[in-house]
């Protein structure tokens, strides 16, 4: 099991640009997050995910779109990119289990924003 | 109010010190809890969930204390490779929404 992945590992955008970050998990986990994690704030909740076709927002959601279409996949645009969003970004998941589970992290992505 | 924080440290100890770290969080309704691990620029990991009995994992040592909201991690004979920061999470009973506190550093030296 390649556990959950994400892709690309470092990424530079200008302001205005969009892009999507991709996250992957093959251990069949329904829940999926997306976090960022900036100096001095630790993880920061952007948008979870309990299972395909559905998808709530966390603590940071402004700026950032998810969906979720399949089990596996649980990308997240950023649309319009603005430097505060500068950060490094990771995907988990995790087994259903009314948040008693272990949460699995990807490797993270690294996106600075010019 | 932050939902989780963490006294940042750096907590600078010893070889063979004992360490602990506290971890308070804000919502008394809050269900689950976990101590993860996170060496430099890799993703956290888990390191222990926190039990209402309190528990331990060799040298690790979780407890928790409902009445006061807070979590703590005990780390006896601190080992090098020990040096990591140590995140505490929260689940405040929303079955996929963890809050986390900011982490604290431990750097364990010769």
């Amino acid at each position: 099991n390649a556990g959950v992945t994400q892709t690309p590992k470092f990424q530079v955008l200008k302001t205005g640009q969009s892009m999507t970050l991709q996250c992957a998990q093959d251990m069949n986990h329904e829940y999926m997050s997306w976090y960022r994690q900036d100096p001095g704030m630790g993880l920061r909740l952007i948008h979870y995910s309990v299972g395909a076709g559905i998808t709530d927002q966390g603590e940071v959601p402004n700026g950032y779109n998810v969906s979720r279409s399949t089990t596996e996949d649980f990308p997240l645009r950023l649309l319009s990119a603005a430097p505060s969003q500068t950060s490094v970004y990771f995907c988990a998941s995790s087994f259903p289990g009314g948040g008693y589970n272990e949460q699995f992290f990807g490797p993270g992505t690294r996106l600075t924003v010019l | 109010r932050k939902e989780v924080e963490q006294d940042p440290g750096p907590f600078n100890v010893p070889e063979g010190a004992t360490v602990a770290f506290n971890c308070t969080y804000s919502n008394s309704a809050s269900q689950s809890f976990f101590w993860y691990r996170q060496d430099c620029r890799k993703e956290p990991k888990l390191l222990m969930s926190v039990y209402s009995s309190g528990n331990e994992d060799g040298r690790f040592t979780a407890q928790l204390n409902r009445a006061s909201q807070y979590i703590s991690l005990l780390i006896r004979d601190s080992k090098l490779s020990d040096s990591a920061t140590y995140l505490c999470a929260v689940n405040s009973g929303n079955f996929n929404k963890f809050y986390f506190g900011s982490g604290t550093k431990l750097n364990v030296k010769p």
